[in-house]
């Protein structure tokens, strides 16, 4: 496609539920990124996924939240047992690593705003 | 792990005024800098880019910004900003080798005509 898709925009969902949130990176980018924007805290970093290599989870906040990224492109976050701190914007971005880190920036997509009541 | 700090985090300024937001971050080694800017409802989009070669880097929209690599910073300007620049302006890190891109947590601006 001709940028990143995000969906859904927006999600409110019952405090214990479980949500997926979905990102269509640009077509042939191999690197993808999740991100969480809270106001005045800016963008936090969740989990990165290059290629076929093992994600880096490292900024997940915990054990509720998951990242797929099925065929090297659609990724999917899952945050389960939702708590009323996980609402933020939720960015995916994607990155176009095989032309070279060195020469690439990242494309982000609009988001999706999650309010848990 | 590599951060960055922005501060400022609120600046509000006059049309015609210059602007000035500091980005400094903490890695000793290559990187690559960016900054990014978010208009009101819309999505992150790139400004400027640093990767190498010439240290003052011109982007969109009149903005230009200085990487100085004995401070680890990488300031942005602009000489006489207008009411459409107000935004949210995210400065961002990769180093070289490292898959990740790390974000300031942004400086919010607010022009007034």
């Amino acid at each position: 496609g001709a940028g990143v898709s995000q969906s859904p925009s927006n999600k409110v969902t019952e405090k214990g539920k479980d949500v997926e949130l979905r990102c269509d990176p640009i077509s042939g980018h191999t690197a993808l990124y999740w991100y969480r924007q809270s106001l005045g805290q800016g963008l936090e970093f969740l989990i990165y996924f290059q290629g076929n290599s093992a994600p880096d989870k490292s900024g997940l906040p915990s054990d509720r939240f998951s990242a797929e990224r099925t065929g090297g492109s659609v990724s999917t976050l899952t945050i389960q047992r939702t708590q009323q701190e996980d609402s933020a914007v939720y960015l995916c971005a994607s990155r176009d690593w095989d032309r070279g880190p060195s020469h690439t920036e990242a494309f982000f997509g609009q988001g999706t705003r999650l309010t848990v009541v | 792990a590599q951060s960055v700090s922005q501060h400022n985090h609120h600046v509000i300024l006059s049309e015609a005024a210059s602007l000035e937001l500091g980005c400094n971050y903490s890695y000793g080694g290559t990187v690559n800098l960016f900054w990014y800017v978010q208009y009101p409802g819309q999505h992150l989009q790139l400004l400027l880019k640093y990767f190498s070669g010439d240290p003052l880097v011109k982007g969109i929209k009149g903005f230009e910004a200085e990487f100085i690599k004995s401070k680890f910073s990488f300031n942005l300007r602009k000489p006489s900003v207008q009411w459409s620049d107000t935004a949210e302006y995210f400065c961002a890190v990769n180093a070289r080798g490292n898959n990740r891109l790390a974000f300031g947590k942004g400086n919010q601006v607010v022009v007034i005509p």
